[in-house]
């Protein structure tokens, strides 16, 4: 069965911050793992990453693949308020049209 | 870009009544759409898979004579949930992918409806 475990499951830090979020997972035929962020309504996308050691970014945020050891980490730098979410890992398995599979998500609070 | 669109976002109902949650693909067309729950502090669930002209697939555990999927056209995926009891209050999301750009590449990007929030009394 696949598998994501998201870690920690929840966490609270102080603006500035920086903050590392894991995420391992256990699927056959890995196709691609994504982060969303999720604050009170449907996810939104933050990275898709299909290849090891290329790290993707995006302003404060970037991520990064590890297909041998099975994990991606996604890690926001000088974190604000406004980062204060759950973010997702979710896996794609297989080709073609199929669904996710979600980690529990950690819940970030930042506060000031 | 490609837009899904969910309605309602939010519904209130009285425990025993059934409630329909539409699920649409605004500008391109989906074969399979994704309906997912998510119960408070927990992740995303898949509970089933809406296939167009075809029979829903369904998680285990999840009752399909209790939540009714239909997938009559390419654009629209409607899940029903029958006769709805307090612990089906939940957040209900539905996605579905644009497989015109998932034709030629790796993976195609898998869009999410705004969710629906059920509340059941």
């Amino acid at each position: 069965e696949d598998k994501v475990v998201q870690s920690p499951l929840s966490l609270v830090v102080h603006e500035g911050d920086t903050v590392t979020l894991n995420c391992s997972y256990e699927v056959t035929n890995f196709r691609s793992l994504l982060w969303y962020k999720q604050e009170k309504k449907a996810p939104t996308f933050l990275f898709m990453l299909t290849s090891s050691g290329i790290e993707k970014k995006s302003g404060r945020l970037s991520s990064i693949l590890d297909k041998k050891e099975l994990f991606s980490i996604l890690n926001i730098t000088a974190t604000q308020t406004g980062d204060s979410a759950i973010y997702l890992c979710a896996v794609e398995a297989h080709s073609g049209n199929t669904p996710l599979v979600f980690g529990k998500g950690t819940r970030l609070s930042v506060i000031a | 870009g490609a837009v899904v669109s969910q309605h309602p976002s939010r519904v209130i109902c009285k425990s025993g009544t059934s409630v329909k949650i539409e699920c649409r693909s605004l500008d391109f067309q989906a074969t399979t759409m994704f309906w997912y729950r998510q119960f408070p502090k927990q992740s995303l669930m898949l509970m089933a898979t809406s296939n167009e002209g075809s029979k829903a697939t369904y998680e285990q555990g999840v009752e399909k004579d209790k939540f009714l999927i239909n997938h009559a056209s390419l654009t629209l995926s409607t899940l029903t949930v029958t006769s709805a009891h307090p612990e089906d209050s939940s957040f209900y999301i539905c996605s579905a992918r644009d497989l015109q750009k998932l034709a030629g590449t790796r993976t195609g990007e898998l869009f999410f409806g705004e969710g629906s929030r059920l509340t059941v009394l």
